[in-house]
């Protein structure tokens, strides 16, 4: 069975600094990688997602997340942080047919 | 082209009452897939319909929860009788392919007083 860690239920940073939020999957079986996130009030929007070739993946406003298979890691990254960008944020594996798996989310505040 | 809607956006219903939530997925999309996120905890997933049929069912959590798809258009899934702890965000996703990529839409929030 599919798993999926976020070890940081909530980041703060300061506004134009740089951000990591980290996600750890197990697997026995190969996976698709998603990041979604959830601004308030909002529905899940996908950032970016991990399918096949190169292990650097950018999404959308600015976020780039890199596929690490030796560590099973997909860290979500983004270089200068906006008050906008503060939500939550859900690291998610799938299997070619199975249902999504989330992990249980990183609060990110950006401060100003 | 239309994303995934969802209505109500938000439902307030006293312990015991009945709710039915929609689900309109993208045109053309055959698998549909509830998921839930309660309170403090992670979105799990509810049931996964391919077209008109129940393909898993595994994370219903009780009989309480009704799911349909006729005509293998729009889902509804209903509650009945709702439970306090049934509070929280209902999602749903749709996908073309059942290796596709699933796309979500704005979610319903449930409150159960």
């Amino acid at each position: 069975a599919q798993s999926v860690t976020q070890l940081d239920s909530q980041v703060p940073v300061f506004e134009e600094a740089p951000v990591e939020l980290r996600c750890n999957y197990s697997s026995s079986v190969s996976v698709y990688l998603f990041w979604y996130v959830q601004y308030p009030n909002q529905g899940l929007q996908l950032l970016l997602k991990y399918l096949s070739g190169s292990t650097l993946v950018k999404g959308i406003n600015g976020f780039e997340a890199e596929f690490n298979k030796s560590q099973t890691s997909f860290h979500l990254r983004k270089p200068s942080v906006h008050i906008s960008d503060t939500a939550e944020y859900f690291c998610a594996v799938k299997t070619s047919y199975d249902k999504v798996i989330f992990g249980p989310g990183t609060s990110l505040s950006v401060i100003p | 082209e239309a994303g995934v809607t969802q209505f109500p956006s938000h439902s307030v219903i006293e312990k015991g009452q009945t709710v039915t939530l929609r689900c309109d997925p993208i045109s053309g999309h055959d698998n549909l897939y509830w998921y839930r996120r309660v309170m403090g905890k992670e979105i799990k997933f509810l049931l996964h319909f391919v077209k008109e049929s129940k393909q898993d069912e595994s994370g219903m959590p009780n009989n309480r929860f009704l799911a349909e798809r006729t005509g293998g258009t729009y889902s509804t899934l209903k509650v009945q009788p709702a439970e306090l702890e049934d509070s929280g965000v209902y999602f749903c996703a749709s996908s073309q392919r059942r290796e596709g990529e699933q796309y979500f839409g704005p979610g319903t929030r449930l409150t159960v007083t």
